[in-house]
């Protein structure tokens, strides 16, 4: 069964700081990874998807690698703002599922 | 584009009460999912629907039934809502032939007394 990991749970740092979360899942064999921003109340807001066949991607400040043989990927957040303050999401699809597995989720705050 | 949007957004039900949440998309996805959002517990998947006419459980299916009405729409039932039903519930779709991207619905507030 696939299960997936975030460290660390909760995250605070000062604006302007480059930081990096981490996701890590126990079958290699995926799909697709997919990293989600939650806000408070609110629902999911995709952020970046990374193919299996792929080891990156990047939309502004944030890029997302992946590393399938170690089970790892991780989201690099450049020159962090307050606004970045929220709980980030990892999730996999399974090569043979048709569904995300979720992980716990990082919770960031980004102080001024 | 309203994308995927789910009512009610919030509902109070006594215990033993029923009621569906709705959900519909208008991305012309043919896969659509519910997931429940617990604290400490993530996002757990209860059923999803990888095509039109069909149906699969989750990883905590009990207690809910769902309905795949067309493409567009996919709700969820709760016959007879216990306190352990209180969440926050998410409807979401994707089409897998293309990227497989997940989109959610802005969730809806569940409290059964």
């Amino acid at each position: 069964k696939q299960e997936v990991t975030q460290i660390p749970a909760a995250l605070s740092v000062p604006e302007g700081e480059n930081l990096v979360l981490n996701c890590s899942f126990t079958d290699s064999a995926i799909y697709n990874l997919q990293w989600f921003r939650q806000d408070p109340g609110k629902g999911l807001t995709s952020l970046l998807l990374i193919q299996s066949s792929q080891r990156e991607q990047t939309s502004g400040r944030l890029n997302a690698s992946l590393d399938k043989s170690s089970g790892r990927s991780t989201l690099y957040i450049a020159a962090s703002q307050p606004g970045d303050s929220a709980t980030y999401l990892c999730a996999v699809v399974d090569s043979g599922g048709t569904a995300l597995i979720f992980g716990k989720g990082t919770t960031l705050s980004v102080s001024s | 584009n309203a994308g995927v949007t789910q009512t009610p957004k919030f509902q109070v039900l006594k215990t033993g009460q029923s009621m569906t949440l709705q959900c519909a998309q208008d991305m012309n996805h043919n896969s659509m999912y519910w997931y429940r959002q617990d604290p400490g517990m993530g996002l757990r998947l209860i059923y999803y629907s990888a095509s039109e006419g069909t149906t699969d459980k989750g990883e905590v299916p009990n207690g809910y039934n769902v309905s795949r009405l067309n493409k567009r729409e996919f709700s969820l039932r709760l016959e007879s809502a216990a306190p352990s039903q209180t969440s926050v519930y998410f409807c979401a779709s994707a089409v897998w032939t293309q990227t497989g991207e997940l989109f959610f619905g802005e969730g809806s507030r569940l409290t059964v007394l």
